[in-house]
């Protein structure tokens, strides 16, 4: 069945460095969501995904869509201690009824 | 505006004990998620809702779990009877429509003792 992993699993980033995650997915991607959870929290909406090879920016945050549709990337530079928490990436696939599927998550810990 | 407010937020019981949780998602979105999150990885879709219609429930435990959204705007998740193993936060989320961002309430952290 359709499965979504996500590398790193943990990411221990120094304050002020950039870093990147990823999202795999098995099968191709009608679109992809990526979420926030604070430790404690419950997961936040970032941004959704849809076309092949689509690039979004949100300040310090960087999405990429593979041009497969089978992959993502969230790109973070100069980390800040608000960015701590597990980002998830979603997927949705049509013919599987927009079924939402959440991959693992990566924790982030930053390092001040 | 409101966002997706659950109750109660945090529910201890004793093992083979009924327990229910209540979701109220956004006014006016139509699709309605119940999720079960255990420590230290991603949510796990238990049911989805479009309006009053369960559309995929193929990953609920329907030996004990039941769900209903019945006038197709609130929901309640009920475990009879509950197992040590169903210890998790339960989280609703709903949505405008089904591919649109969904948004998660603060769940319900159970604890089954």
């Amino acid at each position: 069945g359709q499965q979504v992993m996500q590398i790193p699993q943990y990411q221990h980033v120094q304050e002020g460095e950039d870093f990147t995650t990823y999202c795999n997915s098995s099968t191709t991607l009608s679109n992809i969501q990526w979420y926030k959870q604070r430790p404690g929290g419950h997961p936040v909406f970032l941004i959704q995904l849809v076309k092949s090879g689509e690039v979004k920016k949100q300040k310090r945050l960087t999405f990429q869509f593979g041009e497969a549709k089978k992959n993502s990337s969230l790109h973070i530079t100069a980390t800040q201690t608000t960015d701590v928490g597990t980002y998830f990436c979603a997927d949705m696939i049509k013919a599987a009824g927009n079924k939402l599927t959440f991959g693992g998550g990566t924790r982030v810990l930053v390092k001040p | 505006e409101a966002g997706v407010v659950q109750s109660p937020r945090y529910k201890i019981i004793e093992k083979k004990q009924p327990v229910a949780f209540w979701c109220n998602p956004i006014s006016g979105h139509n699709t309605l998620y119940w999720y079960l999150q255990n420590l230290g990885q991603g949510p796990e879709l238990l049911i989805r809702y479009e309006n009053e219609e369960a559309v995929d429930d193929s990953q609920l435990p329907k030996d004990r779990f039941s769900a209903e959204r019945l006038k197709g705007v609130d929901s309640t998740l009920k475990i009879q009877p509950a197992e040590l193993g169903d210890s998790a936060v339960y989280l609703c989320a709903s949505s405008l429509e089904a591919d649109t961002e969904a948004f998660f309430g603060q769940g319900t952290r159970l604890t089954v003792v």
